[in-house]
Parts: structure tokens; C-alpha cells; sequence
């Protein structure tokens, strides 16, 4: 199983521009979630998904847009990028049984803004 | 809002020391989980406690969620190189079940062989 996949890995934009940070997972898990880490910050959730058709805002929504079309696919929009947006992005997935809920996590897309 | 408080930021220890992280919350929560990021890598699932008090331990690992379920900590015995990375603890939001994870800061341990 691949778990969960982020495209691309690495990633260069300019201030203004706009692109998509692809997520998927083939678990058929309910939850996913972007995250973006920051030096001494933790991980911070940017939105989540319950499922197709519901998505909703974490901590930090600003500036970034996501739609949940598919149970697989959750991909993130940066409108118009911004060097406050330069991270660590990373994709979660889980599930829920039995009180469980244990997140998958991709590889990670490193993001600079110059 | 949602708070979890990490304990240290980081911590250096000489390859055989214990190493432990501690982990607050501001509200009561249903429970807690503890990840493992790996320099470059990303964060890794170690454990879920649930319990008022419950202690669990994986090898060398001991987890315990305290009693009043505001605290949580992970503690290390006789580290080894192979524990260098940083490691979370994560509010899975109570409520209800929507697979969002608040986290805190994150404890970044280095081994010193």
C-alpha cells in the first residue's frame, strides 16, 4: 500500500503566485487534514475533512483553500503565496474505531516563497 | 482555543540517560497521542492513551496520561542514537470524531553516542 502521498516534494514560488499541493490516500480512511510545520511551532492544522463533500478550517485557514471531491484526494490551494507561507506541508489520514484514531502521515512538501 | 504545552523544546542527552517530555493541556482531554518525527522525516504514530492514569509502555518507552487526563508524558530509559528525532504529543479534539489533531510544540531529543 502506498498510505498517503504527497506531490511534489520540493517547491519553489514567487510571491503571488498560485499552485495546488496534491494529497492522496488509499486506505478509504474518512479524515484527512493538512498540516504546516514551523520551526518551534509544532505542526498546525491549515483544514480538515471528514469526509467527501465536508470540509472545515483548523488553526491557521488563511490563505489557503481545499476541497475534499473524493474520498482519496485532498488537495490544498495556495491562492496568492506569501513568504509567511514558506513550511513544511504534511498530509494526514485516519480513521476512527473503536475510539481509535491514529493519523497517517505523507512525506511532507517542502514550500519556499521567495 | 485548544492548547497543548510541550516541555522542554529540547533536551541533549548522553547516549544511555533517560529522557522524558511532558506534555499540558488547558481543558480535560479524552485522550492523547504521541508521535515520533525522525530528522527529515515525517511524524510516525507511537501510541493512543485513553485512560484517567493508564501507563503503557512500548520497550524502553513508557507513555502515562494523568489522572485528571490534563497531562501526558513520555519517558525515555537508557536512550540510544536511534531515539535522535522529535517527538509530539497530539489532542485528537474531543470533539466528536472529526481526525483533526491539535499539537503540541514537539521536544526535539539529541543523542550523544
Amino acid at each position: 500500500n502506498a498510505g498517503v502521498t504527497q506531490t511534489p516534494k520540493f517547491q519553489v514560488l514567487k510571491t503571488g503566485q498560485s499552485m495546488t499541493l496534491q494529497c492522496a490516500q488509499d486506505m478509504n480512511h474518512e479524515y484527512m487534514s493538512w498540516y504546516r510545520q514551523d520551526p518551534g511551532m509544532g505542526l498546525r492544522l491549515i483544514h480538515y475533512s471528514v469526509g467527501a463533500g465536508i470540509t472545515d478550517q483548523g488553526e491557521v485557514p488563511n490563505g489557503y483553500n481545499v476541497s475534499r471531491s473524493t474520498t482519496e484526494d485532498f488537495p490544498l490551494r495556495l491562492l496568492s503565496a506569501a513568504p509567511s507561507q514558506t513550511s513544511v506541508y504534511f498530509c494526514a489520514s485516519s480513521y476512527s474505531r473503536q475510539g481509535m484514531a491514529e493519523a497517517f502521515f505523507g512525506q511532507g512538501t517542502r514550500l519556499t516563497v521567495v | 482555543g485548544q492548547q497543548v504545552m510541550q516541555i522542554p523544546q529540547y533536551q541533549h542527552v548522553q547516549e544511555g540517560e533517560d529522557f522524558t517530555t511532558y506534555c499540558n493541556s488547558s481543558t480535560t482531554l479524552s485522550n492523547i497521542q504521541w508521535y515520533k518525527q525522525r530528522p527529515g522525516g515525517h511524524p510516525v504514530f507511537l501510541i493512543q492513551l485513553v485512560k484517567s492514569g493508564e501507563v503503557k509502555k512500548q520497550k524502553r518507552l513508557t507513555f502515562q496520561f494523568g489522572e485528571a487526563k490534563k497531562n501526558s508524558s513520555l519517558h525515555i530509559t537508557a536512550t540510544q542514537t536511534t531515539d535522535v528525532g522529535t517527538y509530539f504529543c497530539a489532542d485528537p479534539s474531543g470533539s466528536g470524531n472529526t481526525g483533526k489533531l491539535i499539537f503540541g510544540q514537539g521536544t526535539t531529543l539529541q543523542v550523544k553516542p
